[in-house]
């Protein structure tokens, strides 16, 4: 099946500083990916729709200056977690769909734990 | 925003045995998958069917989705250790460009 590569799987950052996750198709082109987060032993709630060569859509709740989504090619979009604070530690979890099978199934990413402290 | 809801939230069982996972959702759906996530990782898909479909299998895995009652099943034939996981439902109401809308998940545990 289609591999998306998640990058960091774990980063521990501190109050205020901004980190940089990575989300990455690595054998398909991904016109679309999507940013979940999920919070200890719960489900995963979409924050944002990253569409290749536009802005990103955020669901309702999600500050998108908090949250800056970047998707600049067909195999890149990346999740900014700036000026972060502890409530924005989770588990964050791309996934994106294979453009060219044209199929709903989505490919996740491996996560990333982000501790603030 | 979360519609499904998976019943058990938990369930605990002996290796061998069957495990049957339900899911309600909400809104009419294009499809409805289901996904397995070991503990810290990603998701894995698992099997996806089709809103003209009422059943589908895929392995030790099957399927049932009822749209009247807007609710689905999994069952897991001959359970083994490695199963033990959470497994969550999601829905897609419309085309390749949105997300998916998961359900609170079960998780399973498979006692050797």
């Amino acid at each position: 099946g289609a591999v998306v590569s998640q990058h960091p799987s774990r980063v521990i950052c501190k109050s205020g500083t901004s980190v940089k996750i990575e989300c990455r198709s690595l054998d398909f082109q991904a016109t679309t990916m999507f940013w979940y987060r999920q919070f200890p032993k719960q489900s995963l709630m979409l924050m944002a729709t990253s569409n290749e060569g536009s802005k990103a859509t955020y669901e309702q709740g999600v500050e998108k200056d908090k949250f800056l989504i970047n998707h600049a090619s067909l195999t890149l979009s990346t999740l900014t977690v700036t000026s972060a604070h502890p409530e924005d530690s989770s588990f964050y979890i791309c996934s994106a769909r294979d453009r060219d099978r044209g199929i709903p199934e989505a490919f996740f990413g491996q996560g990333t734990r982000l501790t603030v402290v | 925003s979360q519609q499904g809801e998976e019943d058990p939230q938990a369930l605990s069982i002996q290796e061998g045995e069957n495990a049957t996972m339900n899911c309600s959702y909400k809104t009419s759906i294009n499809n409805l998958q289901w996904y397995r996530q070991n503990s810290g990782r990603g998701l894995v898909h698992l099997i996806l069917i089709r809103s003209n479909e009422r059943e589908k299998h895929s392995g030790r895995l099957r399927v049932t989705l009822d749209t009247s009652k807007k609710s689905s099943s999994l069952l897991i034939t001959a359970s083994r250790a490695a199963d033990t996981a959470s497994y969550f439902c999601a829905t897609t109401s419309g085309g390749g460009a949105d997300g998916l809308t998961f359900g609170k998940g079960t998780h399973l545990i498979i006692q050797p």
